[in-house]
């Protein structure tokens, strides 16, 4: 069965430190990977999208990782601030061909960053 | 440039009523989709479009409609509302479909539906 999972569920973190989000899955056939940011109230806002061929990729300070061998992908945050307290979907997509059914959603991670 | 625009915000319906829940946008995409986000669970695809007058159902359809008569916009309708459809709605819309290399992929803002 297709899954994304996401740890941990939910991180607190001060402001300034460093963390990592870990998703893995079980998606096959593989077409790419993405990470999204959810304020609270708000839709999700994407931040990374990966192909089988990239490993890594960044934007600002979140990097993402991916390891289509392990299928395993980290999101790493530098330099939290408080403006990354949000929650962050892993989202993989199995393959193309027009269904928009092959999205597989992980459940999230809940970052709370505190001054 | 309002990207995806939902409407509206917040609803509370009564068991047994229907309503209608909009969602426009001005990027001139092809695909859009309808998705339900509940407490502890991932997105949930209701039902998507590839274009204009196509439209197909999702994971979870029962109890919705949609239509896709322009490119802009793609209402959801829920038919006779029940309390297991209290959620949290998003629309998204794309280029081309998700799975092509960068798709990117926009959301609206949600709509919070309460059913009593």
């Amino acid at each position: 069965k297709n899954q994304v999972e996401q740890s941990p569920q939910s991180l607190i973190i001060l402001e300034g430190k460093n963390c990592t989000l870990q998703c893995n899955y079980t998606v096959s056939p593989f077409s790419n990977l993405r990470w999204y940011k959810q304020d609270t109230g708000r839709g999700p806002v994407s931040l990374t999208i990966m192909t089988f061929s990239e490993n890594t990729k960044s934007n600002g300070r979140y990097t993402a990782t991916l390891d289509a061998d392990t299928k395993q992908s980290s999101l790493h945050i530098t330099a939290s601030q408080l403006s990354d307290s949000a929650s962050y979907i892993c989202v993989v997509t199995t393959d193309y061909g027009g269904s928009q059914g092959n999205l597989i959603f992980g459940k999230g991670t809940k970052l709370s960053v505190k001054p | 440039n309002a990207g995806v625009t939902q409407t509206p915000k917040f609803q509370v319906l009564k068991t047994g009523q229907s309503m209608t829940l909009q969602c426009a946008q001005d990027m001139n995409h092809e695909y859009m989709s309808w998705y339900r986000q509940d407490p502890g669970m991932g997105l949930r695809l209701i039902h998507y479009s590839v274009g204009a007058g196509i439209t197909d159902q999702g994971e979870v359809p029962n109890g919705y409609n949609v239509s896709r008569s322009t490119t802009e916009d793609f209402p959801l309708r829920l038919l006779s509302a029940a309390p297991s459809q209290t959620s949290v709605y998003f629309c998204a819309s794309s280029y081309s479909d998700w799975g092509q290399g960068n798709t990117e992929a926009f959301f609206g803002q949600g709509t919070r539906l309460t059913v009593v």
